[in-house]
């Protein structure tokens, strides 16, 4: 089983809509939950990083952890065509462990 | 611009070849990672240096080696190249090495092996 599970998409959503984006992890000792955003031809880069269980929110971006059911969550509000990317959920142990990305095409 | 400097930009070799990729950690930045990103694997770590020491290691090859210099900036060596290891190579560099430390990611060098 891999550590890290994610949705791989893709996925196409008109502008103005609410994404839902999911992974899923294996061990519940894991603690540090990131997102990174990858857009075409370019590196990662960290959107949201939360600790332990919980919401936290940042504009239009929410990161949600369900320790009980090992479930991450990023949630996109009013998403624009300038969040069309690769998202990747991450786990820190000692070292990242990324999902496979999930692709999002949001069209005007 | 995240401040992670790779090169070169686009590399193609042969299979058997060896080719050494350079990053250049953002100013003050002590720690440097090392990912490769492929279709299959997604993304995947491989080493991290600190300060010039090996810090943590994850899936690297026998076939692959790295190093951080004095004046930190790191090369990841790949030698008896074959067709797999084609891919996207990233680095990354912290301020320090542990989990709250925001990694920026340089832009990737593209390996092609033929």
């Amino acid at each position: 089983q891999k550590e890290v599970e994610q949705d791989p998409g893709p996925l196409s959503v008109p502008e103005g809509a609410i994404v839902s984006l999911n992974c899923t992890y294996s061990n519940s000792a894991f603690q540090y939950f990131m997102w990174y955003r990858q857009y075409s031809r370019k590196g990662p880069e960290l959107l949201m990083y939360t600790y332990s269980s919980g919401n936290k929110e940042d504009g239009r971006f929410t990161a949600q952890v369900d320790k009980s059911s090992k479930y991450i969550s990023l949630f996109i509000r009013d998403s624009q065509p300038s969040d069309s990317a690769t998202y990747l959920c991450a786990i820190f142990t000692n070292k990242l462990i990324f999902g496979t990305g999930t692709l999002l095409a949001v069209q005007p | 611009d995240s401040g992670v400097t790779q090169t070169p930009k686009h590399l193609i070799t042969a299979t058997g070849q060896r080719v050494t990729l350079r990053c250049s950690p953002r100013s003050g930045d002590l720690s440097v990672y090392w990912y490769q990103q492929s279709l299959d694997q997604g993304l995947q770590f491989l080493i991290q240096y600190y300060n010039g020491e090996e810090r943590a290691k994850g899936n690297i090859l026998e076939r692959f080696s790295a190093q951080q210099f004095p004046d930190l900036h790191s090369e990841l060596n790949l030698s008896s190249l074959e067709l797999g290891d084609s891919a996207l190579y990233f680095c990354a560099s912290s301020l320090a090495a542990g989990y709250e430390e925001t990694q920026y990611f340089g832009p990737g060098t593209r390996l092609l092996v033929l």
